[in-house]
Protein backbone atom coordinates (compact mmCIF):
# COMPACT_ATOMS: atom_id res chain seq x y z
CA UNK A 1 0.00 0.00 0.00
CA UNK A 2 1.52 3.50 -1.09
CA UNK A 3 2.59 5.81 1.85
CA UNK A 4 1.26 9.59 1.91
CA UNK A 5 2.95 10.81 -0.54
CA UNK A 6 4.08 14.68 -1.45
CA UNK A 7 5.63 16.62 -4.38
CA UNK A 8 7.54 18.48 -5.05
CA UNK A 9 10.20 17.15 -2.41
CA UNK A 10 12.58 20.11 -2.89
CA UNK A 11 11.42 23.87 -4.02
CA UNK A 12 13.69 26.82 -4.32
CA UNK A 13 11.57 30.13 -5.15
CA UNK A 14 12.51 33.35 -5.50
CA UNK A 15 11.16 35.67 -2.97
CA UNK A 16 7.35 37.09 -4.38
CA UNK A 17 6.79 33.84 -6.50
CA UNK A 18 4.16 31.47 -5.74
CA UNK A 19 4.67 27.98 -4.97
CA UNK A 20 2.06 25.13 -5.01
CA UNK A 21 2.42 22.04 -2.64
CA UNK A 22 0.72 18.94 -3.26
CA UNK A 23 -0.12 16.02 -1.14
CA UNK A 24 -1.29 12.45 -1.67
CA UNK A 25 -2.94 10.71 1.29
CA UNK A 26 -3.47 7.08 1.29
CA UNK A 27 -6.29 6.10 -0.33
CA UNK A 28 -9.73 6.33 1.80
CA UNK A 29 -8.14 8.41 4.81
CA UNK A 30 -10.51 11.29 4.85
CA UNK A 31 -8.40 12.82 7.73
CA UNK A 32 -5.62 14.91 6.02
CA UNK A 33 -3.23 17.58 7.82
CA UNK A 34 -0.70 20.12 6.82
CA UNK A 35 2.19 20.96 9.32
CA UNK A 36 5.17 22.44 9.14
CA UNK A 37 8.91 23.07 10.50
CA UNK A 38 10.22 26.06 10.21
CA UNK A 39 14.50 26.14 10.96
CA UNK A 40 14.76 25.35 14.78
CA UNK A 41 11.59 25.60 15.62
CA UNK A 42 8.66 22.76 16.27
CA UNK A 43 6.60 21.23 14.05
CA UNK A 44 3.40 23.55 13.64
CA UNK A 45 -0.09 22.39 12.73
CA UNK A 46 -1.84 24.30 10.07
CA UNK A 47 -4.99 23.17 9.13
CA UNK A 48 -6.92 19.85 8.79
CA UNK A 49 -9.39 18.42 6.41
CA UNK A 50 -12.14 16.08 6.50
CA UNK A 51 -12.96 15.14 2.80
CA UNK A 52 -12.77 18.09 1.63
CA UNK A 53 -14.18 20.19 4.27
CA UNK A 54 -11.89 22.48 6.20
CA UNK A 55 -12.22 20.78 10.24
CA UNK A 56 -9.89 22.91 11.60
CA UNK A 57 -7.59 26.14 9.77
CA UNK A 58 -6.60 27.77 12.78
CA UNK A 59 -2.89 27.35 11.89
CA UNK A 60 -2.54 28.86 8.61
CA UNK A 61 -0.57 31.98 9.38
CA UNK A 62 -1.66 34.54 7.15
CA UNK A 63 -3.90 35.00 3.90
CA UNK A 64 -0.86 34.11 1.55
CA UNK A 65 -1.64 30.46 2.30
CA UNK A 66 -3.86 28.37 0.51
CA UNK A 67 -5.13 25.27 0.94
CA UNK A 68 -7.68 23.24 -1.09
CA UNK A 69 -8.87 19.45 -1.20
CA UNK A 70 -11.51 19.29 -4.09
CA UNK A 71 -13.30 15.83 -4.37
CA UNK A 72 -11.87 14.97 -1.46
CA UNK A 73 -8.59 13.23 -2.06
CA UNK A 74 -5.96 15.12 -3.02
CA UNK A 75 -4.61 18.67 -1.25
CA UNK A 76 -2.63 21.03 -2.53
CA UNK A 77 -1.21 24.40 -0.63
CA UNK A 78 -0.39 27.13 -2.43
CA UNK A 79 2.14 30.04 -1.19
CA UNK A 80 1.16 33.70 -2.63
CA UNK A 81 3.40 35.51 -2.66
CA UNK A 82 6.10 33.71 -1.05
CA UNK A 83 8.22 35.58 1.62
CA UNK A 84 11.30 34.61 3.25
CA UNK A 85 10.00 33.18 6.58
CA UNK A 86 7.60 30.56 4.65
CA UNK A 87 10.68 28.62 4.23
CA UNK A 88 10.70 25.48 6.25
CA UNK A 89 9.57 21.87 5.79
CA UNK A 90 5.59 21.15 5.05
CA UNK A 91 4.35 17.58 6.03
CA UNK A 92 0.96 16.27 5.18
CA UNK A 93 -0.72 13.50 7.26
CA UNK A 94 -3.54 11.56 7.28
CA UNK A 95 -5.65 8.94 8.68
CA UNK A 96 -9.00 7.24 8.72
CA UNK A 97 -12.36 8.17 10.17
CA UNK A 98 -14.68 7.01 12.03
CA UNK A 99 -13.01 4.00 12.83
CA UNK A 100 -13.23 4.91 16.60
CA UNK A 101 -10.61 3.69 18.33
CA UNK A 102 -8.63 2.91 15.38
CA UNK A 103 -8.24 6.42 14.28
CA UNK A 104 -5.37 6.86 16.00
CA UNK A 105 -2.27 6.86 13.88
CA UNK A 106 -1.16 9.77 11.24
CA UNK A 107 0.69 8.55 8.51
CA UNK A 108 3.05 11.34 7.39
CA UNK A 109 4.85 12.41 4.06
CA UNK A 110 8.34 12.87 3.60
CA UNK A 111 7.34 16.70 3.33
CA UNK A 112 8.33 19.24 0.85
CA UNK A 113 11.70 21.11 1.39
CA UNK A 114 10.77 24.85 1.06
CA UNK A 115 13.43 27.00 0.33
CA UNK A 116 12.43 31.21 -0.30
CA UNK A 117 15.90 33.44 -1.46
CA UNK B 1 0.27 24.78 23.17
CA UNK B 2 2.12 21.78 23.81
CA UNK B 3 0.77 19.89 27.05
CA UNK B 4 3.78 18.24 27.64
CA UNK B 5 7.35 18.41 29.18
CA UNK B 6 9.84 16.41 28.53
CA UNK B 7 13.61 16.33 28.63
CA UNK B 8 15.63 18.30 25.52
CA UNK B 9 18.43 15.36 25.09
CA UNK B 10 18.60 11.80 26.62
CA UNK B 11 21.80 9.19 25.59
CA UNK B 12 21.48 5.56 25.52
CA UNK B 13 24.13 3.14 24.68
CA UNK B 14 23.57 0.94 22.09
CA UNK B 15 21.68 -2.24 23.51
CA UNK B 16 20.32 -0.98 25.99
CA UNK B 17 16.61 0.23 27.08
CA UNK B 18 15.85 3.53 26.43
CA UNK B 19 13.66 5.41 28.86
CA UNK B 20 12.22 8.73 27.60
CA UNK B 21 10.13 10.53 30.02
CA UNK B 22 7.12 12.53 29.61
CA UNK B 23 5.17 14.89 32.13
CA UNK B 24 1.52 15.70 31.42
CA UNK B 25 0.20 16.98 34.58
CA UNK B 26 -2.99 18.78 33.10
CA UNK B 27 -4.07 15.83 30.79
CA UNK B 28 -7.84 15.16 30.58
CA UNK B 29 -9.92 12.12 30.80
CA UNK B 30 -10.70 11.96 27.44
CA UNK B 31 -6.90 12.66 26.08
CA UNK B 32 -4.77 9.76 25.01
CA UNK B 33 -1.38 9.96 25.28
CA UNK B 34 0.51 9.48 22.30
CA UNK B 35 4.75 9.04 21.12
CA UNK B 36 5.98 9.90 17.49
CA UNK B 37 9.30 9.68 16.67
CA UNK B 38 11.41 11.94 13.86
CA UNK B 39 14.23 10.41 12.58
CA UNK B 40 16.80 12.97 11.08
CA UNK B 41 14.66 15.02 8.29
CA UNK B 42 11.83 12.62 7.21
CA UNK B 43 8.21 12.68 8.39
CA UNK B 44 7.22 11.99 11.75
CA UNK B 45 6.28 8.47 12.78
CA UNK B 46 3.65 6.81 15.09
CA UNK B 47 4.72 4.58 17.93
CA UNK B 48 2.65 3.96 20.71
CA UNK B 49 -0.25 5.29 22.14
CA UNK B 50 -2.08 4.81 25.36
CA UNK B 51 -4.93 5.86 27.51
CA UNK B 52 -4.19 4.76 31.54
CA UNK B 53 -2.88 1.03 30.83
CA UNK B 54 0.72 0.17 29.60
CA UNK B 55 1.02 -0.84 26.55
CA UNK B 56 3.12 -2.84 24.33
CA UNK B 57 3.62 -2.88 20.45
CA UNK B 58 6.73 -4.38 18.23
CA UNK B 59 7.99 -0.95 18.77
CA UNK B 60 8.29 0.28 22.00
CA UNK B 61 6.06 -0.03 25.85
CA UNK B 62 4.20 2.93 27.20
CA UNK B 63 4.43 2.87 30.46
CA UNK B 64 1.50 5.47 32.30
CA UNK B 65 1.27 6.13 35.73
CA UNK B 66 -1.97 5.78 38.13
CA UNK B 67 -2.76 9.43 38.22
CA UNK B 68 -1.80 9.77 34.36
CA UNK B 69 0.17 12.77 35.03
CA UNK B 70 3.10 11.26 33.63
CA UNK B 71 4.18 8.40 31.12
CA UNK B 72 7.40 6.52 30.02
CA UNK B 73 8.20 5.44 26.81
CA UNK B 74 10.33 2.62 26.60
CA UNK B 75 12.47 0.65 23.53
CA UNK B 76 13.85 -2.35 24.75
CA UNK B 77 16.70 -2.49 23.31
CA UNK B 78 18.17 0.86 21.15
CA UNK B 79 19.86 0.50 17.95
CA UNK B 80 21.37 3.14 16.12
CA UNK B 81 18.39 3.70 13.73
CA UNK B 82 16.60 4.75 16.64
CA UNK B 83 18.51 8.02 16.74
CA UNK B 84 15.68 10.55 16.43
CA UNK B 85 13.39 13.66 18.26
CA UNK B 86 10.73 11.45 19.96
CA UNK B 87 7.57 13.52 20.66
CA UNK B 88 5.28 12.66 23.87
CA UNK B 89 1.59 14.23 23.00
CA UNK B 90 -1.61 14.19 24.70
CA UNK B 91 -4.56 14.15 22.26
CA UNK B 92 -8.54 13.53 22.37
CA UNK B 93 -9.36 10.95 19.86
CA UNK B 94 -12.10 11.22 18.11
CA UNK B 95 -14.02 10.32 15.08
CA UNK B 96 -13.60 13.41 13.10
CA UNK B 97 -9.67 13.18 13.83
CA UNK B 98 -7.57 15.78 15.47
CA UNK B 99 -4.65 17.58 14.82
CA UNK B 100 -1.59 16.69 16.74
CA UNK B 101 0.63 19.59 18.85
CA UNK B 102 4.12 19.10 18.75
CA UNK B 103 6.52 20.51 21.39
CA UNK B 104 9.93 20.42 21.40
CA UNK B 105 10.53 17.02 22.33
CA UNK B 106 13.48 14.81 23.25
CA UNK B 107 16.31 13.94 21.19
CA UNK B 108 17.81 10.15 21.67
CA UNK B 109 21.02 9.93 20.72
CA UNK B 110 21.98 5.88 20.58
CA UNK B 111 25.67 5.49 20.22
CA UNK B 112 27.82 2.08 19.84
Amino acid sequence: EAGVTQFPSHSVIEKGQTVTLRCDPISGHDNLYWYRRVMGKEIKFLLHFVKESKQDESGMPNNRFLAERTGGTYSTLKVQPAELEDSGVYFCASSPVGQGARDTEAFFGQGTRLTVV
Amino acid sequence: DAKTTQPPSMDCAEGRAANLPCNHSTISGNEYVYWYRQIHSQGPQYIIHGLKNNETNEMASLIITEDRKSSTLILPHATLRDTAVYYCIVRVLNQAGTALIFGKGTTLSVSS
